[in-house]
């Protein structure tokens, strides 16, 4: 059974830097052709792909945020970490983390988390 | 980039009626990489269909893809009542990922 949970702080302030963890279950990121990816949504709106690591460390960015993103993995703890510098209430949204089952096909996210909603604001 | 526009952005259907769906890229979007997925009011998107036309798993067979190049449909050819929802398209191409802006399908 394939789970995904999104952690970490539900409220940050301008300037500042949003760590999020996502935690897996029921596959690993060793598992070649393995990805997980990082969206957003904020309140309202459409869905925006972040970010997303691959089993043997790629790494790729979404191009209008990519000087503001990291992601990263622990694939001993089956955790992907994202960070996001510099944030700004229009950041605020609900982050989820998606698996991507590219031992198949890499185009889609199979299986999500719940999401967190982040709110930036002083 | 690629950009995905969905119409209608609201589509107002009884139960029991045949929904479609549309997805329009600006560029030709290669059918294996076009997705569609659900998303009820306070929950995580679900994943219907992948590579235009195949189904996830557990998705029942009133939903129906399909589509080539820069148009797509996803089709739900009679409504239940919990297919009220969200629905969003998504491509994958040279390493990146988009979204069109959504159809919201609501009772009518």
């Amino acid at each position: 059974q394939v789970t995904l949970r999104e952690s970490g702080p539900a409220l940050v302030k301008p300037t500042q830097t949003l760590t999020l963890t996502c935690t897996f279950s029921g596959f690993s990121l060793s598992t070649s052709g393995m990805c997980v990816s990082w969206i957003r949504q904020p309140p309202g709106k459409a869905l925006e792909w972040l970010a997303r690591i691959d089993w043997d460390d790629d790494k790729y960015y979404s191009t209008s945020l990519k000087t503001r993103l990291t992601i990263s993995k622990d694939t001993s703890k089956n955790q992907v970490v994202l960070t996001m510098t510099n944030m700004d209430p229009v950041d605020t949204a609900t982050y989820y983390c998606a698996r991507i089952p590219g031992t198949y096909n890499y185009g889609y996210f199979d299986y999500w988390g719940q999401g967190t909603l982040v709110t930036v604001s002083s | 980039e690629i950009v995905l526009t969905q119409s209608p952005d609201t589509l107002s259907l009884s139960p029991g009626e045949r929904a479609t769906l549309s997805c329009r890229a600006s560029q030709s979007v290669s059918s294996s990489y076009l997705a569609w997925y659900q998303q009820k009011p306070g929950q995580a998107p679900r994943f219907l269909i992948y590579g235009a036309s195949s189904r996830a798993t557990g998705i029942p067979d009133r939903f129906s893809g399909s589509g080539s190049g820069t148009d797509f449909t996803l089709t739900i050819s009679r409504l239940e009542p919990e297919d009220f929802a969200v629905y969003y398209c998504q491509r994958y191409g040279s390493s990146s990922y988009s979204f069109g802006q959504g159809t919201k399908l609501e009772i009518k």
